[in-house]
């Protein structure tokens, strides 16, 4: 749905441990989902993307998980670490359409 | 990987001027190309779809006669904020896929704009 508010929820987390943001989308007709980063005055940054089809995908230090049962994304990162502090937004595309909506963010702080 | 480039990252003009912004996909080319804006600490709300050599798509409560939307080539969409009042103020961020159906979009850096 369409994002509102002023303030991010933060996550922070200690350098090596494993962080969880999660997210929950509006539609559930959404068929494809996207996780990015943003760093702060830069453009998104894609980390990976998932299909309705599927429950889990993995990438590179990273697994998103998809219950579509509740509506609910998540973004696992492995062995946090200082170069993953930002915000990170969940995205979907309803009905094939080639709009994406934007959850409304969460930012990651990591801790040395 | 695909790369959108977006120009100028930031500008900063006086109340009633017009400013210009840049989109360009440099290794593949997209009909179509899409134009969002983000206010600090806020979450990408979408403008615009930008079609190649047809006009643009405007999201609900976008004035189009505001942000004109080009989009002359295969590689180059442009924004211009037209008559620009500080409430303009904002990071703006376009957004393009060399894939089908749009997925995998990828961002340009953004521009950051203050109305003076």
């Amino acid at each position: 749905g369409e994002s509102v508010g002023l303030h991010l929820p933060t996550l922070s987390v200690q350098e090596g441990d494993n962080s969880i943001i999660n997210c929950a989308y509006s539609n559930s007709a959404s068929d494809y989902f996207i996780w990015y980063k943003q760093e702060s005055g830069k453009g998104p940054q894609f980390i990976i993307d998932i299909r309705s089809n599927m429950d889990k995908r993995q990438g590179q230090r990273v697994t998103v998980l998809l219950n579509k049962t509740v509506k609910h994304l998540s973004l696992q990162i492995a062995a946090t670490q200082p170069g993953d502090s930002a915000v990170y937004f969940c995205a979907e595309r309803t009905g094939g359409g080639n709009k994406l909506t934007f959850g409304t963010g969460t930012q990651l702080k990591v801790e040395l | 990987g695909a790369v959108v480039s977006q120009h100028p990252s930031w500008v900063i003009c006086k109340s009633g001027t017009s400013v210009k912004i840049e989109c360009r996909s440099l290794d593949f080319q997209a009909t179509t190309m899409f134009w969002y804006r983000q206010f600090p600490k806020q979450s990408l709300m979408l403008m615009a779809t930008s079609n190649e050599g047809s006009k643009a798509t405007y999201e609900q409560g976008v004035e189009k006669d505001k942000f004109l939307i080009n989009h002359a080539s295969l590689t180059l969409s442009t924004l211009t904020v037209t008559s620009a009042h500080p409430e303009d103020s904002s990071f703006y961020i376009c957004s393009a896929s060399p894939q089908p159906n749009n997925e995998k979009l990828f961002f340009g850096s953004g521009t950051q704009l203050s109305v003076l």
